[in-house]
């Protein structure tokens, strides 16, 4: 158990729709990252997120956006979903947020659309 | 750009040792990992190494890193059916980690 949980744990919904993803990280730790893994694309980092404010964009989308809370925790939202939006989508968190901390990771949501 | 590349399969037989090979290509990468991903499951961290190791060792798992090839390599010993599973390697750039696209390994009994 690496300490970092997300919910839900399995998503189905249909093209079009919107979900929110959640992830609470670590305690004591302050950065969060999240990364979608899917057959066609392997595992990519999408964005990252240090004590509430944006640090580091990837391959995100437009129609994808996150958001870390006071309380550290951080959700990614995902609107007007296509059905190459199924994928697995896990959260990370490290201390620093600084490049060479060790990620830790959740067990992922499984997010499938219809 | 940065990429990491893995080979996607590997199969052994139980109680032999396991090699997975990683090339990646940012010469500046300072830490170098290794995940495990059982099915169904989230990535677990096996182990890293620092770039400035050659060679690390942690009970049945040994990495060595080839700077000037830029290759990685994580070596099971005594390879055990529960070992059955995907290994990434990924390299941490700018905070993020760039993952190669994972090996599954094999174990027969």
């Amino acid at each position: 158990d690496s300490g970092v949980t997300q919910t839900p744990k399995h998503l189905i919904t249909a093209t079009g729709q919107r979900v929110t993803l959640r992830c609470s990280p670590r305690s004591g730790d302050l950065s969060v990252y999240w990364y979608q893994q899917s057959l066609d694309q392997g595992l990519q980092f999408l964005i990252q997120y240090y004590n509430g404010e944006e640090r580091a964009k990837g391959n995100i989308l437009e129609r994808f956006s996150a958001q870390q809370f006071p309380d550290l925790h951080s959700e990614l939202n995902l609107s007007s979903l296509e059905l190459g939006d199924s994928a697995l989508y896990f959260c990370a968190s490290t201390g620093g947020g600084l490049t060479g901390d060790t990620q830790y990771f959740g067990p992922g949501t499984r997010l499938t659309v219809l | 750009g940065e990429d990491v590349e893995q080979s996607l399969f590997l199969s052994v037989r139980e109680g032999d040792s396991s090699v997975i090979n990683c090339t990646y290509t940012d010469s500046s990468s300072t830490y170098l990992y290794w995940y495990k991903q059982e099915p169904g499951a989230g990535l677990q961290l096996l182990t890293y190494i620092f770039s400035n190791m050659d060679m690390k060792q942690d009970q049945r798992l040994t990495v060595l890193l080839n700077k000037k090839d830029k290759h990685l390599s994580l070596r099971i010993a005594d390879t055990q059916t529960g070992d059955s599973a995907i290994y990434f390697c990924a390299e941490a750039w700018t905070g993020k980690l760039i993952f190669g696209q994972g090996t599954e390994l094999s174990v027969k009994p």
